[in-house]
């Protein structure tokens, strides 16, 4: 059974581009959950998907931040006109639906703005 | 709302050396809790989890006991090695079913030989 999967790992935008982020949950998971790690920080929940809906997101800054996780498909984390301050880890998490959920981590998506 | 305090790093000790990381939380309820542990550059790995109280967490020579009277979850170990040098992170969630999971700060680990 493959492990959660994220692309691009790494990836560079220019101030005021747009990042697309991908995360494939573990086969058989229908949760999906976002963080984010500043540097030299932990992790920080932003917002938690089951398939086509949000169920959670109190962590999600209000503008430019928006997130989806259709019924075929991997779940995308957009952010619009990125600024320096979006420089981060970006990890994505799964769970399975029954019982005291465990979440599995995804090897994270490092986006630099420069 | 749900916090995690973790012991602030770095923290330094020689190979066999003794190792305690303290945790502590705040929490409604009965909450699971988790320690996590990210080598450099990677994603984070579960290291063990506890879902009720004097629940013990055991994995690769780590142990941490669920104590809801002092609300902690310190982490332990008997004998570090150079490899075990990592970032570890106590973490939290709610007793409903699918929740978010609440972090503490991260404490950066190295073991010298």
């Amino acid at each position: 059974n493959a492990g959660v999967m994220q692309n691009p790992r790494h990836l560079v935008r220019r101030r005021g581009q747009e990042a697309r982020l991908r995360c494939s949950p573990m086969k058989g998971h229908s949760h999906v959950y976002w963080y984010r790690q500043l540097p030299e920080e932990g992790l920080k929940f932003m917002v938690y998907l089951q398939k086509e809906n949000i169920i959670d997101e109190s962590g999600m800054p209000k503008e430019r931040f928006s997130a989806e996780f259709p019924k075929e498909g991997p779940s995308i984390l957009r952010i619009q006109q990125v600024v320096r301050g979006d420089s981060a880890a970006y990890f994505c998490a799964s769970s399975p639906d029954r019982g005291r959920n465990e979440q599995f981590f995804g090897p994270g998506t490092r986006l630099t703005v420069l | 709302g749900n916090s995690v305090t973790q012991m602030e790093g770095p923290v330094t000790l020689s190979e066999e050396a003794f190792l305690t990381i303290n945790c502590t939380y705040t929490a409604t309820g009965y909450p699971s809790l988790f320690w996590y542990v990210q080598y450099p550059g990677e994603g984070l790995q579960l290291l063990l989890k506890a879902t009720k109280a004097d629940d013990k967490g055991s994995n690769k020579g780590f142990e941490a006991t669920y104590r809801k009277e002092t609300t902690s979850f310190h982490l332990e170990k008997g004998s570090v090695q150079v490899s075990d040098s990592a970032v570890y992170f106590c973490a939290l969630s709610g007793d409903q079913g699918a929740q978010k999971l609440v972090f503490g700060q991260g404490t950066r680990l190295t073991i010298n030989p």
